[in-house]
């Protein structure tokens, strides 16, 4: 079936440096996918998507590009800030309206 | 924005008790909602499809008779927890889907940690 596959944390980081965390999914078809995050005591948000092959999701200064051929969406932010230490989840949906496929999730923390 | 509220936060219960848990949309209508179940360091596992007006679709290994689910309005879905055993203590999730089944973004409540002495 259908899984999502993402680095295992914790990711530790110094203020402004630069971040990626790796995500490969495996689908039959053409998955949405997504990047969640969860901050401390508080419920999952959605960072960004992207629905087909190239696009690109951003939001906040957080990237991510849906590549086909090596079945991958990377969660990517040029500098990151303290406020950024969360949980991320990445996910896939194969079906409009159907339920969410996660991966195990990456815990960030950003120190100052 | 999308708003989806949990009740309660929190609950901890003694061993062969129920625990009833809520699931509410505030600010918009979902036809579906979804309840996840996330161990500890663990990803959300999905229990259950919960659709207005109709029966939940449950997953492969889940207990429809343990977990009842019940999604009686548009913005209401609830989770019941039957003779729960503290196997059964974990963090439920639950989520919306906002804009009907052509949708694909899930709006998720901000769970409830349910402890079984």
């Amino acid at each position: 079936g259908d899984s999502v596959t993402q680095m295992e944390g914790p990711v530790t980081l110094s203020e402004e440096a630069f971040l990626t965390i790796n995500c490969t999914y495996t689908a039959t078809g053409y998955p949405s996918l997504f990047w969640y995050v969860q901050y401390p005591g508080e419920g999952l948000q959605l960072l960004l998507k992207a629905t087909k092959a190239d696009d690109k999701g951003s939001n906040k200064g957080f990237e991510a590009t849906y590549r086909k051929e090596t079945t991958s969406f990377h969660l990517e932010k040029g500098s990151v800030q303290v406020s950024d230490s969360a949980v991320y989840f990445c996910a896939l949906s194969d079906r409009t309206g159907t339920a969410l496929i996660f991966g195990k999730g990456t815990t960030l923390s950003v120190s100052s | 924005g999308a708003v989806v509220s949990q009740h309660p936060s929190r609950v901890i219960c003694k061993s062969g008790t129920s625990v009833k848990i809520e699931c509410r949309s505030l600010d918009f209508q979902a036809t579906t909602m979804f309840w996840y179940r996330q161990f500890p360091k663990q990803s959300l596992m999905l229990m259950a499809t919960s659709n207005e007006g109709s029966k939940a679709t449950y997953e492969q290994g889940v207990e429809k008779d343990k977990f009842l689910i019940n999604h009686a309005s548009l913005t209401l879905s609830t989770l019941t927890v039957t003779s729960a055993h503290p196997e059964d203590s974990s963090f439920y999730i639950c989520s919306a889907l906002k804009g009907g089944p052509s949708t694909d973004t899930q709006y998720f409540g901000p769970g409830t940690r349910l402890t079984v002495l």
